[in-house]
This record gives structure tokens, C-alpha cells and sequence, in this order.
């Protein structure tokens, strides 16, 4: 049983580039949440999704991010015109529909964002 | 603003000694102390947890300490391994979403 896959692993773009963290949840887990870990801190919340609706986006930054969770395939976190700030560590985490908060949480490995 | 204050930044334990961690809160809505353990390069790993119901949890050598008065809780690791060296995280939730600490660096010689 897979636990929390994310892709990829490390991630490095330049200033104004576009990038794409994926997020594909464990089996049987129908909602996704994404953290952004600074250097040097603890994760940050940042949405909350379920498939198909965004329930919770009040962590993230009102520019430039946003993320979805289609019927099928992976979360995807999306940052548009990346700037050195983005650069971060960006944890997914997934739970069940019985578990539908952090008692049931699996994170996964992370995406390590680099902007040059 | 940090809703959860952790310390020490860091921490040397020698093997077989007793690691201390602590974390302060103060939201009172909170109802769940979970911590995590981080190695490098890897995603953090649910270690222990508490519900504020309780004063004290022990899952073999890690033990939390809750005080839901002074609004504190820690963790002890009893025994300190080697393989104990890792990044510990405190964070505490009210909902959905947890709000962690600054984490703790761990080496144990």
C-alpha cells in the first residue's frame, strides 16, 4: 500500500517561471492537504482540499498560488511567477473519508522548490 | 504569529540519556498535541499524540506530558538512541489543520 506520493521530489525553477507540485493521496484517502515548510521552521497550513472543492485556502497566499484536486488524478499545487521566497519545502498530506482531519494524517516525502 | 512556541532549538543528548522537548500554546480550542519526527530529505511522521483529556501518554521510550492548565506539553525520550537523531516537531490542532512548531534538532552521541 503506497503511502503519500509526491512529485517531484526536487523542483528548481527561475524567478518568473511557473511550478507544478503534484500530490496523489493514499488509497482510499479523499482529502488533501498542503504545508510549506520554510528553512529553519515548522510547516505552515496552507489548503485544504477535497476532490473536486477547495474547502480551506486561508494559508496560502492570495497571489500567485493556487492548487485543485480533480475527479481524477493528483492535487497539484500551482505557484505562477516564482519568486526566491517561494523557495520551500511543500508537504502534502491525505486522510480518509473517516478521518477527515489531522488524527488520520499521512504526509508524504515533500517537494523540495528551489527558485533561482 | 506562532500558535505554538517549541524549545530548545536544539538539543545533545548522550546515548542512554533523556531528551526533553517542549512546546507552549495558547490557543485554548486546540484539542489535539500531536509530535513528529523528521529525518532529512523525508516528510514528518506521526510519533505520539495526546488529546487534552489526558495528563500523560508513554508508547515505549516516548512519553508526552500534558498540562492543560499552564498550557504546555512535552516530550520525553527515554534512552536516547543514535537512530533517535531527527528533527522533532510539536503541533497542536483545533479542526483540520495543525499548527506546528519550530521543531527541535535531536542529535544523540
Amino acid at each position: 500500500n503506497a503511502g503519500v506520493m509526491q512529485n517531484p521530489r526536487h523542483l528548481v525553477r527561475r524567478r518568473g517561471q511557473e511550478a507544478r507540485l503534484r500530490c496523489s493521496p493514499m488509497k482510499g484517502h479523499s482529502h488533501v492537504y498542503w504545508y510549506r515548510q520554510l528553512p529553519e521552521e515548522g510547516l505552515k497550513f496552507m489548503v485544504y482540499l477535497q476532490k473536486e472543492n477547495i474547502i480551506d485556502e486561508s494559508g496560502m497566499p492570495k497571489e500567485r498560488f493556487s492548487a485543485e484536486f480533480p475527479k481524477e488524478g493528483p492535487s497539484i499545487l500551482r505557484i505562477q511567477q516564482v519568486v526566491r521566497g517561494d523557495s520551500a519545502a511543500y508537504f502534502c498530506a491525505s486522510s480518509p473519508e473517516t478521518a477527515a482531519n489531522y488524527y488520520g494524517y499521512t504526509f508524504g516525502s515533500g517537494t523540495r522548490l528551489t527558485v533561482v | 504569529q506562532q500558535q505554538v512556541k517549541q524549545s530548545p532549538q536544539s538539543l545533545i543528548v548522550q546515548k542512554g540519556g533523556i531528551s526533553i522537548i517542549n512546546c507552549a500554546y495558547e490557543n485554548t480550542a486546540f484539542d489535539y498535541f500531536p509530535w513528529y519526527q523528521q529525518f532529512p530529505g523525508k516528510g514528518p511522521a506521526l510519533l505520539i499524540a495526546i488529546r487534552p483529556d489526558v495528563s500523560e501518554k508513554k508508547e515505549g521510550r516516548f512519553t508526552i506530558s500534558f498540562n492543560k492548565s499552564a498550557k504546555q506539553f512535552s516530550l520525553h525520550i527515554m534512552d536516547s538512541q543514535p537512530g533517535d537523531s531527527a528533527t522533532y516537531f510539536c503541533a497542536a490542532g483545533d479542526g483540520y489543520a495543525l499548527n506546528f512548531g519550530k521543531g527541535t534538532s535531536l542529535l544523540v552521541t
